[in-house]
């Protein structure tokens, strides 16, 4: 039972280049989010998606764009990467948006130098 | 807006020690809460919730109670094992609805044998 996976585990990047992370989820499930994770700031929703072909925008949605043209597989991309973009990201999917339990992958480090 | 304050870590407690972690927020109406635990090299997992005030959510020996008239969520557990080393989110969720879950900014716990 893999839940949610993402792809890569670790990723460097130099400033200006592009890059897509990878989110599956093998739960059926309706909802999926995309998190970054910084020291001392929790987490922050970047995007969503309440279904396949839908996506929206969360708290802090500059500067990535996201894609669910299937259900199980929810995209993150990074069109021209910046320093402030360095982050552990979290994907994570839920079966309702209503005090539904998430369940999140394993993340992915990424490091824009 | 929304926000979560939980106590600065690290904490190191021995085994067997008594675990309080606080955690209190700022919102308008009446917030679910959650606290979400993360082992490390994993993504976050739901620990427990709470969505009407006075209740208490509870799982591996952990509890949590809502106490509206505090804006309180406090997690503690009576005796901490090695195996509780992770690091903890609290977290609401106004509408109950994840995409406007906002959390905390996280507490290192560590138990030493």
């Amino acid at each position: 039972n893999a839940g949610v996976t993402q792809t890569p585990k670790f990723r460097v990047l130099k400033t200006g280049q592009s890059m897509t992370l990878l989110c599956a989820q093998d739960m059926n499930h309706e909802y999926m989010y995309w998190y970054r994770q910084d020291p001392g700031m929790g987490l922050r929703l970047i995007h969503y998606s309440v279904g396949e072909g839908t996506t929206a925008k969360g708290e802090v949605p500059d500067g990535y764009n996201v894609s669910r043209l299937k259900k199980q597989n929810f995209l993150l991309g990074l069109e021209s990467a910046a320093p402030s973009q360095t982050s552990v990201y979290f994907c994570a999917s839920s079966y309702s948006g209503l005090n539904s339990p998430l369940h999140f992958g394993n993340g992915t480090r990424l490091t824009v130098t | 807006g929304d926000s979560v304050t939980q106590m600065e870590g690290p904490v190191t407690l021995s085994e067997e020690a008594f675990l309080t972690i606080n955690c209190t927020y700022t919102a308008t109406g009446y917030p679910s809460l959650f606290w979400y635990v993360q082992y490390p090299g994993e993504g976050l997992q739901l620990l427990l919730k709470a969505t009407k005030a006075d209740d208490k959510g509870s799982n591996k020996g952990f509890e949590a109670t809502y106490r509206k008239e505090t804006t309180s969520f406090h997690l503690e557990k009576g005796s901490v094992q090695v195996s509780d080393s992770a690091v903890y989110f609290c977290a609401l969720s106004r509408s109950g609805s994840a995409r406007q879950l906002t959390f905390g900014s996280g507490t290192q716990l560590t138990v030493l044998p």
